[in-house]
């Protein structure tokens, strides 16, 4: 059964740091990009980053690019996402994200099929 | 970036109901179109991918379709369990954007 256990989150001061940890299990964690997507309170949901397999491809949402930064460790099956210059507007539950796709007659189809439970970080002086 | 934009926002059905979601695209993504259902309190549970097709383990009742700009979410009858809200999502091009979410309530 695929599990992703994410870990981390708190109540952290604007301008401070936090580091969140996804802890995947029941699958090849190595072969599967990863991905946050984050979700403010009774707001919609915001993709922040996704990394691939083996780390080579790396990206971000605008609104955390040069603030935040994913990692993985394959051999821990973990995700990381290190996140630092935190603002009132990072408050969110922060989901991991497995990142799947189907190869249809013309093209690969990218989805996230697996999300785990969240982890709440709250943003507050 | 492109912009999902879902119509409508909430609806209120009834059990049996056919309900319909609309998600537009701000330019084409052919049919890299996702959806997924949220309850309240839990995570997103993938519903539709590649616009029309189903995961295993999702009820036949829901059903995509559409291509390039224009995309559509149906449930053929409402259930209980179907109570929750709905997003779109193109995994077209970086950054991946969902839209704003529809509300099914009764």
């Amino acid at each position: 059964e695929v599990q992703l256990v994410e870990s981390g989150g708190g109540l952290v001061k604007p301008g401070g740091s936090l580091r969140l940890s996804c802890a995947a299990s029941g699958f090849t964690f190595s072969t599967y990009s990863m991905n946050w997507v984050r979700q403010a309170p009774g707001k919609g949901l915001e993709w922040v980053s996704s990394i691939s397999s083996s780390s080579s491809y790396i990206y971000y949402a605008d609104s955390v690019k040069g603030r935040f930064t994913i990692s993985r460790d394959n051999a821990k099956n973990s995700l990381y996402l290190q996140m630092n210059s935190l603002r009132a507007e990072d408050t969110a539950v922060y989901y991991c994200a497995r990142d799947d796709f189907w190869s249809g007659y013309d093209a690969a189809y990218r989805f996230f099929d697996y999300w785990g439970q969240g982890t709440l970080v709250t943003l507050s002086s | 970036d492109i912009q999902m934009t879902q119509s409508p926002s909430s609806l209120s059905a009834s059990v049996g109901d056919r309900v319909t979601i609309t998600c537009r695209a701000s330019q084409s993504i052919s049919s890299n179109l996702n959806w997924y259902q949220q309850k309240p309190g839990k995570a997103p549970k993938l519903l539709i991918y590649a616009a029309s097709s189903l995961p295993s383990g999702v009820p036949s009742r829901f059903g995509g379709s559409g291509s390039g700009t224009a995309f559509t979410l149906t449930i053929s009858s409402l259930q209980p369990e179907d109570f929750a809200t709905y997003y779109c999502q193109q995994s077209y091009s970086t950054p991946w954007t969902f839209g704003h979410g529809t509300k099914v309530e009764i």
